[in-house]
């Protein structure tokens, strides 16, 4: 079972590129997820995607674009990347809608380094 | 304040020996918690959720204090494999921008 695939896995940058992280799951899952990961810091929401068709801000979103494509996949754009985007981005899913509070599945990540 | 704190560790302990953390959160509303796992330079994995009641599942034992709003995980017989960042995860109701992770604790077991 592949579960959340994410790509790639690595990625180096330089300032003012751009690029999309491409997200998907087989799960059948209605709610996706995009997170970043920094050293010393908890995982912080990117965008999420309660359904198919629906995208709403998390806690750190400017900087970033977002598109549920379709109900399994879940892409991020950094339009103009800025060294402050240097981070380890992880894709999730889970089975319910957000008010659920069910399990997340997590892709295997992607590092990010911008310079 | 942080929403949701947890002691980074590291614990290093030896393998065998009894270790508990402890997770405390902010918001009184919250609804769910959950402890996950994460190898180094691996994406998070769900250990287990946390029930009012608390919860055991082998040699892990999960309990919740809504009172002083603190959740721990203990680890029974540490096995080296057991040697990880442990993530608390702390979800409100109804939107996903309340599911808060701490920044994890980081255990080491020892032979």
């Amino acid at each position: 079972n592949a579960g959340v695939t994410q790509t790639p896995k690595f990625q180096v940058l330089k300032t003012g590129q751009s690029m999309t992280l491409q997200c998907a799951q087989d799960m059948n899952h209605n709610s996706m997820y995009w997170y970043r990961q920094d050293p010393g810091m908890g995982l912080r929401l990117i965008y999420y995607s309660a359904s198919e068709g629906t995208t709403d801000k998390g806690e750190v979103p400017n900087g970033y674009n977002v598109s549920r494509l379709n109900k399994r996949e879940f892409s991020l754009r950094l339009e103009s990347a800025a060294p402050s985007q240097t981070s380890v981005y992880f894709c999730a899913s889970s089975r319910g809608t957000v008010a659920t509070n069910e399990k997340l599945f997590f892709g295997s990540g992607t590092q990010l380094s911008v310079l | 304040r942080k929403e949701v704190e947890q002691d980074p560790g590291p614990f290093n302990v030896p393998e065998g020996a009894t270790v508990a953390f402890n997770c405390t959160y902010s918001n009184s509303a919250s609804q769910s918690f959950f402890w996950y796992r994460q190898d180094c330079r691996k994406e998070p994995k769900l250990l287990m959720s946390v029930y009012s009641s608390g919860n055991e599942d082998g040699r892990f034992t999960a309990q919740l204090n809504r009172a002083s709003q603190y959740i721990s995980l203990l680890i029974r017989d540490s096995k080296l494999s057991d040697s990880a960042t442990y993530l608390c995860v702390v979800m409100g109701y109804s939107s996903a921008s309340k599911i808060i992770f701490g920044s994890g604790t980081r255990l080491s077991i020892r032979p």
